[in-house]
């Protein structure tokens, strides 16, 4: 157990509609990354979280949005959702902001139909 | 560009056979790479973060190498439970983003 939770599991959902995901870093952490696993793609960067502030942004669309609260949980909204957003969505964190290792959540399944 | 490319995609070895998993980068200001372990449908597992070329991690059987271009993950007397899929990634210093990019990945299967 990574002390990463990510809520739902699972999430079946139809085209158009919005969701969101959550994500509680481990006890300590600050930065707070999200990431989307596809069969095609592998693992793609999404987004950055440190401390409740935006600090990087990888290969996220404009559909998408993150933010992180003051308790430093996030949450990745995906909105007008099409059946190619499905995927695997993970949240991991680290301790600093850049050049450590993250931890993984057990993510997200997002099926899109 | 910065990528990462992985070898072999898949690979099958009995049980007690080394072998080793091969990471080639290209990537311009290396700030660290990463060796990952992910089971079917769960999130990766951290193994190993080096720094910089000839620096070495050891955790079991596992030991992470790193040069200038490339990192191996060497597995010795690999175990059934050493069945999974072996991810590498990198931070670097162009672009801005602290993200992690991965590679696609080693699919290994160790046979009793």
């Amino acid at each position: 157990d990574s002390g990463v939770t990510q809520t739902p599991k699972h999430l079946i959902t139809a085209t158009g509609q919005r969701v969101t995901l959550r994500c509680s870093p481990r006890s300590g952490d600050l930065s707070v990354y999200w990431y989307q696993q596809s069969l095609d793609q592998g693992l793609q960067f999404l987004i950055q979280y440190y401390n409740g502030e935006e600090r990087a942004k990888g290969n996220i669309l404009e559909r998408f949005s993150a933010q992180q609260f003051p308790d430093l949980h996030s949450e990745l909204n995906l909105s007008s959702l099409e059946l190619g957003d499905s995927a695997l969505y993970f949240c991991a964190s680290s301790v600093k902001a850049a050049n450590t290792e993250a931890f993984f959540g057990q993510g997200t399944r997002l099926t899109v139909v | 560009e910065d990528q990462v490319t992985q070898s072999p995609e898949a690979l099958r070895l009995q049980e007690g056979e080394s072998s080793s998993l091969n990471c080639s980068y290209t990537v311009s200001g290396l700030r660290g790479l990463f060796w990952y372990r992910q089971d079917p449908g769960k999130g990766p597992e951290f193994l190993f973060t080096l720094y910089s070329a000839g620096e070495e991690k050891e955790k079991e059987r596992l030991k992470a190498t790193l040069t200038k271009k490339e990192s191996f993950l060497h597995i010795t007397a690999p175990k059934p439970e050493d069945s999974a899929t072996y991810l590498c990634a990198f931070v670097g210093s162009g672009g801005g983003a602290d993200g992690l990019t991965f590679g696609k990945g080693t699919h290994l299967i160790i046979q009793p």
